[in-house]
């Protein structure tokens, strides 16, 4: 069964600061995709990014950069010079195929990051 | 861009009371995930339907039902509400499909909240 540990429950950090935030997953599949998502306190899931389970470089995007690591099952996020408006829970994700198609997608138990100014 | 529709976005029930929740996907997209977040948890995955018809099922108690209609539009009838029941509901869709598979686009939820 697939499973995702985001072991970082609660964060604060002061505004500018870099932070991580931790994502470990188990699957046995060899094909798998793997998500961040962002839920501000309003609730809605906001999409930050995909990988899939071949592609192992590294992506940054503005503040933004994740790191996948498959020879520790690892897939972390960090945000560069943090923002008050970067306060929100943040879930990491797995989906592993179904009939060769996209499957449900396994939540970790999410990270509460709280950016003070 | 068109986005997935949800309804109602909030609703109140009292206990044993039924509720229908609706989604309604991306345009052409044939795949429909709904999913349950209870205050402070993580989203589970309740059911999935593909082309009408169900496609995978996740801890979805035997008090609810979903199905899926030929406009690909689904909706979510719980029944005999329970206080646990409270939570914001997601639904989410996607085209099925081979390599390089569609994401799933989320729905802005349905927030229940059982009396």
């Amino acid at each position: 069964a697939q499973k995702v540990t985001q072991a970082q429950t609660e964060i604060s950090v002061v505004e500018k600061e870099d932070v991580t935030l931790d994502c470990v997953y188990e699957t046995r599949d060899t094909t798998y995709y793997l998500f961040w998502y962002k839920q501000p306190p309003s609730g809605e899931l906001v999409f930050l990014i995909r990988r899939n389970s071949f592609d192992e470089q590294n992506e940054i995007s503005g503040r933004y950069s994740w790191n996948f690591q498959k020879s520790t099952s690892s897939f972390n996020f960090t945000i560069t010079a943090s923002q008050v408006v970067d306060s929100a829970v943040y879930f990491c994700a797995l989906s592993e195929t179904l009939l060769g198609a996209n499957s449900k997608l396994t939540f970790g138990k999410g990270i509460t990051l709280s950016v003070r100014p | 861009a068109a986005g997935v529709i949800q309804s109602p976005r909030h609703l109140i029930k009292e206990k044993r009371e039924t509720a229908t929740l609706k989604c309604y996907p991306i345009p052409r997209h044939d795949t429909v995930y709904w999913y349950q977040q209870g205050p402070g948890q993580d989203p589970q995955f309740l059911i999935s339907f593909y082309e009408k018809m169900q496609s995978d099922k996740g801890s979805i108690p035997d008090r609810f039902s979903a199905q899926q209609f030929s406009d690909y539009h689904s909706e979510l009838n719980m029944s005999s509400l329970e206080l646990g029941d409270s939570a914001l509901y997601f639904c989410a869709s996607s085209l099925w499909g081979g390599w390089p598979h569609s994401e799933q686009f989320f729905g802005p939820g349905t927030r229940l909240t059982v009396l």
